[in-house]
């Protein structure tokens, strides 16, 4: 079974910058996660997705990230525009979402790693 | 106050150590737990998920969960340096909801 794809691995861009990062799910998995790391910390959750619904977005600074899942399979999360701050790691997760067993454990994928100069 | 709070590191220990792995948290209504590995440059990876209080083992891996006390732990029997990662705690209030994750603790294992 494939594992969560995400792209770019890495990204370096000036501030005020946009750059968008892409996510394809495990097949079948309903639910879509996007994460944001920052170093030496958890991931905190940015907007999670149920098929094209959005669950959650209480922390996805609006101002400047967006995130859309298409047909309810891939995403893609953008940054527009970038702040220093923004440096970190952005991890896609997905699971079941909804029935058999284990259903909403959360597969992640490798992440994009974002500098911003 | 966090809502989670995971010892700091980093921890090294020789191999064969057995190693205990905590976080407290604030959040009653917790019910999931789980503890993923993060190697260096890659995602999280699910290691053990319990649901409510309890113990669970899996091979060399122990996780226990003390809802009364709001704390969690995992023990890593005949710690291997194949262990060496950052270890995540993480909870969520409700089946399919978002995860809460502890700070992690990076994990040396000395051959």
């Amino acid at each position: 079974e494939a594992g969560v794809a995400q792209s770019p691995r890495y990204k370096i861009i000036e501030k005020r910058q946009s750059v968008a990062f892409w996510c394809n799910p495990i097949s079948g998995h309903a639910t879509l996660y996007w994460y944001q790391q920052i170093l030496g910390q958890g991931p905190k959750l940015l907007i999670q997705f149920q098929n094209n619904g959005v669950v959650d977005d209480s922390q996805l600074p609006k101002d400047r990230f967006s995130a859309e899942r298409l047909k309810g399979v891939d995403s893609t999360l953008k940054i527009q525009p970038a702040k220093l701050e923004d440096s970190a790691v952005y991890l896609c997760a997905s699971s079941l979402g909804t029935g058999g067993p284990s259903y909403n454990e959360q597969f992640f994928g490798p992440g994009t790693r974002l500098t911003v100069l | 106050q966090k809502e989670v709070e995971q010892d700091p590191g980093p921890l090294s220990v020789p191999e064969g150590a057995i190693v205990s792995l905590n976080c407290t948290y604030s959040n009653s209504a917790f019910q999931y737990f789980m503890w993923y590995r993060q190697y260096s440059r890659k995602g999280p990876e699910l290691l053990m998920y319990t649901y409510s209080s309890g113990n669970k083992e899996d091979g060399r891996f122990t996780a226990q969960v003390d809802k009364s006390s709001k704390y969690i732990s995992l023990f890593i029997r005949d710690s291997q340096p194949s262990d060496s990662a950052t270890y995540l705690c993480a909870m969520s209030a409700g089946a399919n909801s978002k995860l809460t994750f502890g700070k992690g603790i990076t994990l040396s294992v000395r051959p």
